[in-house]
């Protein structure tokens, strides 16, 4: 699967938009780029993904960049019970797909 | 929406037992179930690929005599830890495929086991 990287760690304040950057420079036409999300002990939870278009649901949005080499989830107002690792993961189409490689995500904080 | 349930949510057992996980889906058919592990502020590392009806696929260092994965029916994934050590505590995290493919990936909420 190909890589992803993403910032370390981010801080946000309560009712403040937060922009999540991914960068995937060696993206393939078939992967999907998909968000999870990880509270502390407790598994991953599905966040948001797609393949190129922009994409909106009740959690976030994705922006996805022309060329897809880079993404970037929205929440549009962040809420202490946001505060958690975001993991960007791309998830080749195909008799793979759902074996997932997590990196070490974005460990955002969100301050009241 | 989708759910998939993980039991038990922890376990505590002594070095030289066997522990059974379970990971069921809840209101979808899961051809593929995923087992991964996750130490204390690291990332999920993936152990195998379970597929409903046949056998399972290991990732590279995964003992598959260690970590037995049984995928009987299409809604049932377990995972047993042979001989558990103090090194195989961790946490044990579950993740489920809608046989529709493409479609969101469902995780249980883990197991926590502590081998004494």
């Amino acid at each position: 699967d190909a890589k992803t990287t993403q910032p370390n760690s981010m801080e946000s304040n309560e009712e403040e938009p937060v922009h999540l950057p991914c960068n995937h420079s060696t993206i393939s036409g078939t992967d999907y780029i998909h968000w999870y999300r990880q509270l502390p002990s407790q598994g991953p939870e599905y966040v948001i993904h797609g393949l190129t278009s922009n994409v909106n649901n009740r959690m976030a949005s994705l922006a996805i960049a022309e060329d897809r080499k880079s993404s970037t989830l929205i929440l549009h107002r962040a809420t202490l019970r946001d505060a958690a690792v975001y993991y960007c993961i791309l998830i080749a189409g195909g008799t793979s797909y759902g074996k997932l490689t997590f990196g070490q995500g974005t460990i955002l904080t969100v301050h009241p | 929406g989708a759910v998939v349930s993980q039991h038990p949510s922890w376990v505590i057992c002594k070095s030289g037992t066997s522990v059974k996980i379970e990971c069921r889906s809840l209101d979808f058919q899961a051809t593929t179930m995923f087992w991964y592990r996750q130490f204390p502020k690291q990332s999920l590392m993936l152990m195998a690929t379970s597929n409903e009806g046949s056998k399972a696929t290991y990732e590279q260092g995964v003992e598959k005599d260690k970590f037995l994965i049984n995928h009987a029916s299409l809604t049932l994934s377990t995972l047993t830890v042979t001989s558990a050590h103090p090194e195989d505590s961790s946490f044990y995290i579950c993740s489920a495929r809608d046989a529709r493919g493409n479609s969101p990936l469902h995780f249980g909420n883990g197991t926590r086991l502590t081998v004494t």
